[in-house]
């Protein structure tokens, strides 16, 4: 059974510091990686994605893996009050399904 | 530009009533077609996919089935609602391809009663 873990948080950072989310992933066949954010009754919206080793970064928001740790995490800079929602990380082992984690909830304190 | 559409955004159905929920893609062809499902507060359940016309596959066998009669169009139905299955449930889309993102729909929120 191929998994994906996170802590279910909630992680609660003031708003200016860096918020980091984390993500583990069972399958070392796994050669897609994604993140997704999603505000209460709300549908996930793609934040970043990222295929290989190392860090990519998009505004505020670096994506970093590392494949020998089966590791990847979310950072984000400056985080705002709107930056308030559940993180999901996703993976992809080159088939046609994604497997989602059951989410990181952020709360950004103003 | 590809946009999904699902309908109906919120619909509250007695137990045992059946059950028709669509979804559609513009702007695409032949890409693959997801249902989720995710009760409140939990994550992603994977319901069925689909990577052509009249192709389903069911991930979790229960009372809820799923058809693709054309290229960018899936539906998911059920004969007779259980309290169980309330929930958000969700459409989404991938191109063709091994590392392509996957967009969601907006959702429908269904209460059963």
């Amino acid at each position: 059974q191929k998994e994906v873990e996170q802590n279910s948080g909630p992680l609660s950072v003031p708003e200016g510091a860096i918020a980091s989310l984390n993500c583990t992933y069972s399958d070392r066949g796994s050669q897609s990686f994604f993140w997704y954010r999603q505000y209460s009754g709300k549908s996930p919206e793609l934040i970043m994605f990222i295929y290989s080793n190392g860090d990519k970064e998009d505004g505020r928001f670096t994506a970093q893996l590392n494949k020998a740790s089966q590791y990847v995490s979310l950072l984000i800079r400056d985080s705002q009050p709107s930056d308030s929602a559940t993180y999901l990380c996703a993976v992809k082992d080159g088939g046609f399904k994604t497997i989602f984690g059951a989410g990181t909830r952020l709360f950004v304190k103003a | 530009s590809q946009t999904i559409h699902q309908w109906p955004a919120t619909l509250v159905q007695p137990v045992g009533s059946p059950l028709s929920l669509e979804c559609t893609v513009e702007g695409t062809s032949n890409p693959n077609l997801y249902w989720y499902r995710q009760a409140a507060g939990r994550g992603l359940q994977l319901l069925f996919y689909s990577v052509g016309i009249g192709q389903i596959s069911s991930e979790v066998p229960q009372n809820l089935s799923a058809s693709r009669p054309q290229d960018r169009q899936f539906i998911l139905s059920s004969k007779k609602l259980l309290l169980s299955d309330s929930g958000f449930y969700l459409c989404a889309w991938t191109k063709t391809g091994a590392q392509e993102t996957q967009y969601f729909g907006p959702g429908t929120r269904l209460l059963v009663l």
